[in-house]
C-alpha cells in the first residue's frame, strides 16, 4: 500500500454504537490530520497531530475522540453520534518542515449515522 | 476570521474551452496556497501549490495558478479542458504554525465532449 489509506471505506452506525475509523500513512510523515467533508460545506479541520501529540482541536464535540499511537497511525473513535455527523471523514498526513508542509489525503470513510 | 472563498460552485464547459476558477483568501499574513482536485470516486489529490517565489505556479495535467497578493487571489487556469478534467476543485490556504488548511467550498466542473 502506498500513500494514505483509510478503513473502513463505508460505515453505517446507529446513534448508540461505538465504532472507530482507522488511518495509516505510508509516507514517513510526522503529522496527521482528521477532516470532515459534509455536503454543501467546506472541508473542516477536526484534529491535528504532530509528532503524536494533538496540537489542534477545532472545537470538535467530545463524541469524536482521536488517537495517535504512533506517527503512522491515526484513529477516530466515535460514540453516541448524531445523524448530522453523517459525512465523509478524511485523513491526511504531511511532513512538517516549517511553513511549507503539503498535506496528502486518504480516500475517506463515508459515515452514515441512522 | 480567516476564510477561503471560491466564486463558482458549478461550472459547465465544452472540451477545448479555457478554464479559470476563482479563489480568494482573507488573511493578512504569509500564506501557502493550494489547489486540490477530487475526481469522481477518488480521493483529494494535489494539483499545485504556492509557497513563495514566482507567483505563476504550474501543476500537473496542464493546470496553472497565479498568486496575486494585492488581490488576495489564487485563481486556477487551464487553457484547454478535457472531459477527464470533470471533477471537484478545492482551493485551500495554509495558515499558522501548524499549517492548518482552510478550504473553500469547492467548484464542481463538468466538461462535456
Amino acid at each position: 500500500e502506498t500513500g494514505v489509506t483509510q478503513t473502513p471505506r463505508h460505515l453505517v452506525m446507529g446513534m448508540t454504537n461505538k465504532k472507530s475509523l482507522k488511518c495509516e500513512q505510508h509516507l514517513g510523515h510526522n503529522a496527521m490530520y482528521w477532516y470532515k467533508q459534509s455536503a454543501k460545506k467546506p472541508l473542516e479541520l477536526m484534529f491535528v497531530y504532530s509528532l503524536e501529540e494533538r496540537v489542534e482541536n477545532n472545537s470538535v464535540p467530545s463524541r469524536f475522540s482521536p488517537e495517535c499511537p504512533n506517527s503512522s497511525h491515526l484513529f477516530l473513535h466515535l460514540h453516541t453520534l448524531q445523524p448530522e455527523d453523517s459525512a465523509l471523514y478524511l485523513c491526511a498526513s504531511s511532513q512538517r518542515t516549517g511553513r511549507t508542509d503539503t498535506q496528502y489525503f486518504g480516500p475517506g470513510t463515508r459515515l452514515t449515522v441512522l | 476570521a480567516q476564510s477561503v472563498s471560491q466564486h463558482n460552485h458549478h461550472v459547465i464547459l465544452s472540451e477545448a474551452a479555457s478554464l479559470e476558477l476563482g479563489c480568494n483568501y482573507s488573511y493578512g499574513g504569509t500564506v501557502n496556497l493550494f489547489w486540490y482536485v477530487q475526481y469522481p470516486g477518488q480521493h483529494l489529490q494535489l494539483l499545485l501549490k504556492y509557497f513563495s517565489g514566482d507567483p505563476l505556479v504550474k501543476g500537473i495535467k496542464g493546470f496553472e495558478a497565479e498568486f496575486i497578493k494585492s488581490k488576495f487571489s489564487f485563481n486556477l487556469r487551464k487553457p484547454s479542458v478535457q472531459w477527464s478534467d470533470t471533477a471537484e476543485y478545492f482551493c485551500a490556504a495554509s495558515l499558522g504554525g501548524y499549517n492548518k488548511l482552510i478550504f473553500g467550498a469547492g467548484t464542481r466542473l463538468a466538461v462535456h465532449p
